[in-house]
């Protein structure tokens, strides 16, 4: 079953402007992390926020968790036809041990157009 | 450095025939994972193992089989092909730390079953 869920399922943008994605899931994690994935292509990891922590940067990416909300959100900032792409988050689930069942959702596809 | 090499690219079988897809990676991590990609449906997890002589089932291992005789290696068998196993398959594999388990993929596997 799909634990984390993307909002919106695609999102078309200039280049220059920001894009920000959302991710939903439905029980406790360790951590929540976001991957791209270009067209064709393996999946690529962006960056990972721990559930003790609430926002973490990494050049253009901001990613934000909120714990009680269950949601996380990550922002490109300055966006470039270059980050064209589909954008998933994956949970790794607490289930109280070592779990290495990482699930992904189903991802938002961003185009960003020159 | 090779990372996650996949084989074969792109491959088409008959319903009812039996292969094997090859994953192989020289970064010495102990996990490695199989993942299937469908439209709509995200990645998922289909089996993994998290040292050599360890394997477990994911979300849908139903029709495949995997071992893990080397650290290196952990092939995807599937022994007799249906149509629903038409997907593009993703090797994964990290250092295993329970509560960080960031993922570096392969390429991809993409399987028609006719």
């Amino acid at each position: 079953s799909q634990q984390g869920e993307e909002d919106p399922q695609a999102l078309s943008i200039q280049e220059g402007e920001n894009a920000t994605m959302n991710c939903s899931y439905k029980t406790s994690i360790n951590n929540l992390q976001w991957y791209r994935q270009n067209s064709g292509r393996g999946l690529v990891h962006l960056i990972l926020i721990r559930s003790n922590e609430r926002e973490k940067h990494s050049g253009r990416l901001r990613v934000t968790l909120d714990t009680s909300k269950k949601s996380s959100s990550l922002l490109i900032t300055a966006s470039r036809a270059a980050d064209t792409a589909s954008y998933f988050c994956a949970t790794d689930p607490d289930s109280g041990g070592s779990n290495y069942k990482l699930t992904f959702g189903k991802g938002t596809l961003l185009t960003v157009n020159p | 450095n090779a990372g996650v090499t996949q084989t074969p690219k792109f491959q088409v079988l008959k319903t009812g025939q039996s292969m094997t897809l090859q994953c192989a990676q020289d970064m010495n991590h102990e996990y490695m994972s199989w993942y299937r990609q469908d439209p709509g449906m995200g990645l998922r997890l289909i089996h993994y193992s998290v040292g050599a002589g360890i394997t477990d089932q994911g979300e849908v291992p139903n029709g495949y089989n995997v071992s893990r005789s080397t650290t290196e290696d952990f092939p995807l068998r599937l022994l007799s092909a249906a149509p629903s196993q038409t997907s593009v398959y993703f090797c994964a594999s990290s250092y295993g730390q329970a509560g960080a388990n960031v993922l570096t993929f392969g390429a991809g596997s993409r399987l028609t079953v006719l």
